[in-house]
Parts: C-alpha cells; sequence; structure tokens
C-alpha cells in the first residue's frame, strides 16, 4: 500500500544533541512538508520541498535543517540550536500535478531528556 | 499573510447530538479551505475542501462545511455526532491549491471534541 512513513515514532534528545526524524513517502509526490504540532497551536510548517534538491523555509525553520537527496525521502534534522524541540513532527506530501489533498505521515513525537 | 481562527479550543457533545465548529480565515483573495481531522498520535485526513463554486461542501464521514465570504467563514457541522468523532479537527487555508510552486497550508489552532454518552 501507498504511503508516507514517519519513523521513530517516539524520540529522545539529550541536550546540545542532533536528531534527524525520517519521512519516506512511495506516492510519488513531488512536494513535501514538515510540520510542527504544539498544543493549542495548530500545525506550524518549518520546511517545505517541491523538487528534488531543492528546498525552502517555512514560518519556524530556525533550529532545523532538511535535505531531499532523493524524490521519496524528506529527513529534518533538528539541531542543538532548537531550544526547544519538544513536539509533535508530521510531515506531509502531495503530487503537485493534482494540487489538491496532503498526505500525511502518523507523526513523530520527539522529546527532550 | 493568511491566517486562521478556530475560537473553540474545546467542544463537549452528546452523541447523537448536532456539532459545528467554527472557523473564520484572513485572505485578500478567494481562499482555498479544508478541513482536517487528527486522531490521538496520528496524522491528520482530509475531510473536505473548498475551492470555488457551490458553497455547501460535503465531505466523508457525513460532514459538510459552508463558506461564506461575507463573514470570512468555513464552519464544519454534522447533524448527528458518533462516538468516533471525538478528535481534533483542524481548518486551513492556502492561497493556491496545496503544492503549487512556493504555496503552503496555514492551520488553526484546532477545537478538540469531546463525545459525551
Amino acid at each position: 500500500d501507498g504511503g508516507i512513513t514517519q519513523s521513530p515514532k517516539y524520540l529522545f534528545r539529550k541536550e546540545g544533541q542532533n536528531v534527524t526524524l525520517s519521512c519516506e513517502q512511495n506516492l510519488n509526490h513531488d512536494a513535501m512538508y514538515w510540520y510542527r504540532q504544539d498544543p493549542g497551536q495548530g500545525l506550524r510548517l518549518i520546511y517545505y520541498s517541491h523538487i528534488v534538491n531543492d528546498f525552502q523555509k517555512g514560518d519556524i525553520a530556525e533550529g532545523y535543517s532538511v535535505s531531499r537527496e532523493k524524490k521519496e525521502s524528506f529527513p529534518l534534522t533538528v539541531t542543538s540550536a532548537q531550544k526547544n524541540p519538544t513536539a509533535f513532527y508530521l510531515c506531509a506530501s502531495i503530487r503537485t500535478s493534482e494540487g489538491e489533498k496532503l498526505f500525511f505521515g502518523s507523526g513523530t513525537q520527539l522529546s527532550v531528556l | 499573510a493568511q491566517s486562521v481562527t478556530q475560537p473553540d479550543i474545546h467542544i463537549t457533545v452528546s452523541e447523537g447530538a448536532s456539532l459545528e465548529l467554527r472557523c473564520n480565515y484572513s485572505y485578500g483573495a478567494t481562499p482555498y479551505l479544508f478541513w482536517y481531522v487528527q486522531s490521538p498520535g496520528q496524522g491528520l485526513q482530509l475531510l473536505l475542501k473548498y475551492f470555488s463554486g457551490d458553497t455547501l461542501v460535503q465531505g466523508i464521514k457525513g460532514f459538510e462545511a459552508e463558506f461564506k465570504r461575507s463573514q470570512s467563514s468555513f464552519n464544519l457541522r454534522k447533524p448527528s455526532v458518533h462516538w468516533s468523532d471525538a478528535a481534533e479537527y483542524f481548518c486551513a487555508v492556502g492561497a493556491s491549491p496545496p503544492g503549487a510552486a512556493g504555496n503552503k497550508l496555514t492551520f488553526g489552532g484546532g477545537t478538540r471534541v469531546l463525545v459525551k454518552p
């Protein structure tokens, strides 16, 4: 079955550590997005990419980095510069030719030890 | 800049009763509007969307929403709530279809729906 796979489901970060969240899709979608979800704040866009080897900052990109070396993969690194990383992270994708429906992964809960 | 407000953080409704979730948006041109639902610890599922045409749109799971340009609103309704409708609901607005170059969706803060037996 096609879909978006995020891993791990739960992740813990130590002080000063970088951690990477995985997002893989086998839907042949062009565009991929990373959102951060905090209670009561909805979803805020971190980074997005519409084609391979290209990506743009969203509203809250500071302390995060991404890469898009393959169409299927859009990993997010939470760096030590992100001082408040505890949140639920959602990856989404869409086929730009359809332009209607975002497909979401099941999310990664990141917590600080 | 586009923005979305969902005034109600929590709503409690009895099973079988009707449900209405409010959404107000701010955007200068014709918006693309969406409602998503999220179960605990899961991703988001699209309920319905409005791009143009008939202002009353039907979605999955018996939900409908009405676009009112004069009120900048896109409220979600369901005539009779089932216990399985307990979840968090998000309204979102975009300037053009999602996935279009440079486009992004802006989400509201969400409304958590609790269903009483």
